[in-house]
């Protein structure tokens, strides 16, 4: 299977610090990308980084990618409450559609 | 207009009962997808229609049944469910490129269904 599998399940941090999710795949991608979800919601893209490509910054966050490792990890630095979701990347190949993994549920307490 | 509206919010259902769930775009998206999400879990991809022909079934029970009227309506119609098909329903469109569509996905809000 293709599917992602994200590292911790849940990570509960205080507001302002850095969160990082991990993210680990098993086959060759053209592209990974990194959705949020708050609860009971509709998901929502953050960043898209292509399998040619290392890192990518979009505001407060980073995104780096290894396809050596075939890994890939999202940081969220100066984290506010209102970044509380869940966090799913997702791969994709050439000839299949997008593949999420299992998420990291992240709670930024105030 | 990136908004991809779904309704009903929510829906309870008995299992004889026919409903539908309706999705709709107007962002040009040629490619639409019906995602099955249950509590903690990540989407489960459903189907994928890509210029208004069916190209994806994963092997989804007849119980759901997708239709697409046009390029900006996506529906899915649901006839004798079972309890364990209770979950949020979620729809999505993209652009389409290449075989399956890979590109950015936008998602709505989701039909929370429930199953008696």
């Amino acid at each position: 299977s293709q599917q992602g599998e994200e590292d911790p399940q849940a990570l509960s941090i205080q507001e302002g610090e850095n969160a990082t999710m991990n993210c680990s795949y098993k086959t060759s991608i053209n592209n990974l990308q990194w959705y949020r979800q708050n609860s009971g919601r509709g998901l929502v893209h953050l960043i898209l980084i292509r399998s040619n490509e290392r890192e990518k910054h979009s505001g407060r966050l980073r995104v780096t990618l290894d396809t050596s490792k075939k890994s890939s990890s999202l940081l969220i630095t100066a984290s506010r409450a209102a970044d509380t979701a869940s966090y799913f990347c997702a791969t994709s190949t050439r000839n299949t559609p997008l593949v999420f993994g299992k998420g990291t549920r992240l709670s930024v307490i105030a | 207009d990136t908004e991809v509206t779904q309704t009903p919010k929510h829906l309870v259902m008995g299992m004889t009962n026919k409903k539908s769930l309706k999705c709709e775009q107007h962002m040009g998206h040629r490619a639409m997808y019906w995602y099955k999400q249950k509590a903690k879990k990540p989407p489960e991809l459903m189907f994928v229609y890509s210029y208004e022909k069916l190209s994806i079934n994963e092997s989804v029970p007849s119980r759901f049944s997708p239709e697409c009227p046009n390029s900006s309506l996506l529906n899915l119609h649901l006839h004798a469910l079972q309890p364990e098909d209770s979950a949020l329903y979620l729809c999505a469109s993209s652009q389409v490129g290449g075989m399956v569509a890979k590109n950015i996905q936008y998602f709505g809000a989701g039909t929370r269904l429930s199953v008696l």
